[in-house]
C-alpha cells in the first residue's frame, strides 16, 4: 500500500521569499503524485499532477514540482511567495489500478508574513 | 453540475442520532471518493466508488458509517448512532476512472456531534 509523508507540519516564509515543502511518498511501482492546496473553510484545490514524463511538473500559481524516484520524493517549489499563498498543502499518491484510492499527507501549513 | 456539490454544508447533529451527507458528482465522472478531515489531521479515506460499486471500503471505520450510490452519480455517507469522534468535514470527490485522471473536491460537510 501506498503512503505519504509530509515532515513539515508549519512553515513561516517571508513574502518575496522562495518555498519548497517537503513530500515523500512509499509505493513500489510509478506512482502518480498530486499536490492539493487548501485555503481555510475552501475545498482542495489541485496544484498539479505527476503521471510519467517530464519530472519537472509546472502548475497552477506560480508552483512547480520535481519527481524524483531515487529518493522518492515530489517536492513542492515557488520561487516568490505571495500573501495569498497562505494555506495548508496537500501531497497525495495514487496508485495505477486497483483502488485508485489518493493516498494524502497530514498537510503542511504555510503562514507569509508580510 | 460544474463541480462536485455537497449537503449539507454544515450539520449539528446530537450524540446518537443518524445523519446522512449527500455528494452529487460532476456529470460523467464514475469514479467517487470519500474522506474525513479532522481538526488538524490530513485526509482520512474512507471509500471508494467504480460506478455503483464499491470496490475499496478499507477506510470505514466502523459498522456505524455506511456509503451507498445510486445511477452511477449520487451518493449518501450515513452515519448511525453519532459520537463525538465523529466530527468533523466530509469531504466528497469525482474523477472519470480513478487516480489516473484528476480527483475534484466538493467544499465538503462540516459535521459536529454535540
Amino acid at each position: 500500500a501506498q503512503s505519504v509523508t509530509q515532515p513539515d507540519i508549519h512553515i513561516t516564509v517571508s513574502e518575496g521569499a522562495s518555498l519548497e515543502l517537503r513530500c515523500n511518498y512509499s509505493y513500489g511501482a510509478t506512482p502518480y503524485l498530486f499536490w492539493y492546496v487548501q485555503s481555510p473553510g475552501q475545498g482542495l484545490q489541485l496544484l498539479l499532477k505527476y503521471f510519467s514524463g517530464d519530472t519537472l511538473v509546472q502548475g497552477i500559481k506560480g508552483f512547480e514540482a520535481e519527481f524524483k524516484r531515487s529518493q522518492s520524493s515530489f517536492n513542492l517549489r515557488k520561487p516568490s511567495v505571495h500573501w495569498s499563498d497562505a494555506a495548508e498543502y496537500f501531497c497525495a499518491v495514487g496508485a495505477q489500478g486497483g483502488s485508485e484510492k489518493l493516498v494524502f499527507g497530514k498537510g503542511t501549513k504555510l503562514t507569509v508574513n508580510p | 453540475g460544474a463541480g462536485v456539490s455537497q449537503s449539507p454544508s454544515n450539520k449539528v447533529t446530537e450524540k446518537g442520532k443518524d445523519v446522512e451527507l449527500r455528494c452529487d458528482p460532476i456529470s460523467g465522472h464514475t469514479a467517487l471518493y470519500w474522506y474525513r478531515q479532522s481538526l488538524g489531521q490530513g485526509l482520512e479515506f474512507l471509500i471508494y466508488f467504480q460506478g455503483n460499486s464499491a470496490p475499496d471500503k478499507s477506510g470505514l471505520p466502523s459498522d456505524r458509517f455506511s456509503a451507498e450510490r445510486t445511477g452511477g452519480s449520487v451518493s449518501t455517507l450515513t452515519i448511525q448512532r453519532t459520537q463525538q469522534e465523529d466530527s468533523a468535514v466530509y469531504l466528497c470527490a469525482s474523477s472519470r476512472r480513478g487516480s489516473g485522471n484528476t480527483i475534484y473536491f466538493g467544499e465538503g460537510s462540516w459535521l459536529t456531534v454535540v
